[in-house]
């Protein structure tokens, strides 16, 4: 079982739905990532938080220390948000989801 | 381009071939680092170099062989390789290695296959 598990793996959308991807972890970490991978392959980081809340435009990462759990929500969704989004937490090492694959449709 | 260039960006290799995978920085960062993206698998690090010397080779086959000549640049040589070891190769690159966890940029990668 991997240290950080995501949910859903693939997730469809309609152009415009709020989306939320779900993270948890089992390990001990003193920081939470959230990494877009667009299809050419590069990876872009788009939050780390250790607490509460943040809000980057259409994006908001939220962090819940004592369950362990973290959600990326995408408002208004739109055909460019489509790509690979990658959970990671940071402790001794950095622990990696395995991506939830998002396609929004026009 | 986001300041890490990996060359090439795809790369289809025999078994029995010899060839390299490069990466090259210019943000004035003294760590590097070679990942491993499997289909469905979370990224796995597979080398890492700070200021030029190698610090950590998380039990990578002899198969691939690090080089990093100065802290610009980093090489990935690949020699009698297995169809398993296809897979997406990303390098990243940060101020040095304590700091990764708060500021790090990654390549677009090189898409490898074997056959």
């Amino acid at each position: 079982k991997n240290e950080v598990e995501q949910s859903p793996q693939n997730l469809t959308a309609q152009e415009g739905e709020f989306i939320t991807i779900n993270c948890s972890y089992s390990v001990g970490i003193s920081a939470l990532h959230w990494l877009q991978q667009h299809p050419g392959g590069g990876i872009v980081s788009l939050f780390m938080l250790s607490s509460g809340k943040k809000k980057h435009g259409r994006l908001i990462a939220t962090i819940n220390i004592q369950e362990k759990h973290s959600s990326l929500h995408i408002t208004a969704s739109h055909p460019r948000d489509s790509a690979v989004y990658i959970c990671a937490g940071t402790g001794n090492q950095f622990y990696f989801g395995t991506g939830t694959s998002l396609t929004v449709i026009p | 381009e986001t300041g890490v260039t990996q060359t090439p960006r795809h790369l289809v290799m025999g078994m029995t071939n010899k060839k390299s995978l490069k990466c090259e920085q210019h943000l004035g960062h003294n760590a590097m680092y070679w990942y491993k993206q499997s289909a469905k698998k979370p990224l796995e690090l597979m080398f890492v170099y700070n200021f030029k010397e190698q610090t950590e080779n998380n039990s990578v086959p002899s198969r691939f062989s690090p080089e990093c000549p100065n802290s610009s640049h980093l090489f990935l040589h690949l020699h009698t390789l297995q169809p398993e070891d296809s897979a997406l190769y990303l390098c990243a690159s940060s101020q040095d290695r304590q700091t990764f966890h708060y500021g790090y940029t990654f390549g677009s990668g090189t898409r490898l296959t074997v056959v």
